[in-house]
């Protein structure tokens, strides 16, 4: 079974809107991480958090962390057309780094 | 461009032939990765490995073999191909976490594999 589960498994916005998706998880993580990847493409790195941290920030992106619920947020704000993708949620449960992966969630930005 | 490259991109197989796909990664990363896509469920770990001469069972391993014959390469062979096996294989590499600090992977492009 999957490791993390994202939430929305889709989402529709319109430029400018703020887009938020949810990770939750279900063992202690070292880190978590966000990746996008657009149609028919690798996945890109976005931000890594680590457990002991609770929010970090990547221009207009905002992650936090809250390792009591075992969830993690993604914050798009200002939403473009450009940040249509798929966003996935993966984390690290030991020091050896391997990345387990959530299903993913499918954000449409309309101009 | 430094990164990880995946050749082929596409593959056609007919069930029961073999295949190799390559990755080739040129930022000197000691982790290497296999996964495989699927619609609806993410990526799933193949196989690994941790440096050169090194290879790990991942998540899916049944049906794969992997080598690492060479820092910077990291091949994934299948035997004999079934339908199941249709889908994109990602080749991802990374730094070293405990002595280089957890960074994020790279990913190549992948390789779209059809299996009939």
């Amino acid at each position: 079974s999957q490791q993390g589960e994202e939430d929305p498994q889709a989402l529709s916005i319109q430029e400018g809107e703020n887009a938020t998706m949810n990770c939750s998880y279900k063992t202690s993580i070292n880190n978590l991480q966000w990746y996008r990847q657009n149609s028919g493409r690798g996945l890109v790195h976005l931000i890594l958090i680590r457990s002991n941290e609770r929010e970090k920030h990547s221009g207009r992106l905002r992650v936090t962390l809250d390792t009591s619920k075992k969830s993690s947020s993604l914050l798009i704000t200002a939403s473009r057309a450009a940040d249509t993708a798929s966003y996935f949620c993966a984390m690290t449960t030991d020091s050896w780094g391997k990345l387990q992966f959530g299903a993913g969630t499918q954000v449409v930005v309309t101009p | 461009n430094a990164g990880v490259t995946q050749t082929p991109k596409f593959r056609v197989l007919k069930t029961g032939q073999s295949m190799t796909l390559l990755c080739a990664q040129d930022m000197n990363h000691e982790y290497m990765y296999w996964y495989r896509q699927d619609p609806g469920m993410g990526l799933r770990l193949i196989h690994y490995s941790v440096g050169e001469g090194t290879t790990a069972k991942g998540e899916v391993p049944d049906g794969y073999n992997v080598s690492r014959l060479k820092k910077q390469n990291f091949l994934l062979g299948l035997e004999s191909a079934a339908p199941s096996q249709t889908s994109v294989y990602f080749c991802a590499s990374s730094y070293h976490p405990r002595t280089e600090g957890m960074d994020g992977y790279t990913f190549g492009s992948g390789t779209r594999l059809t299996v009939v």
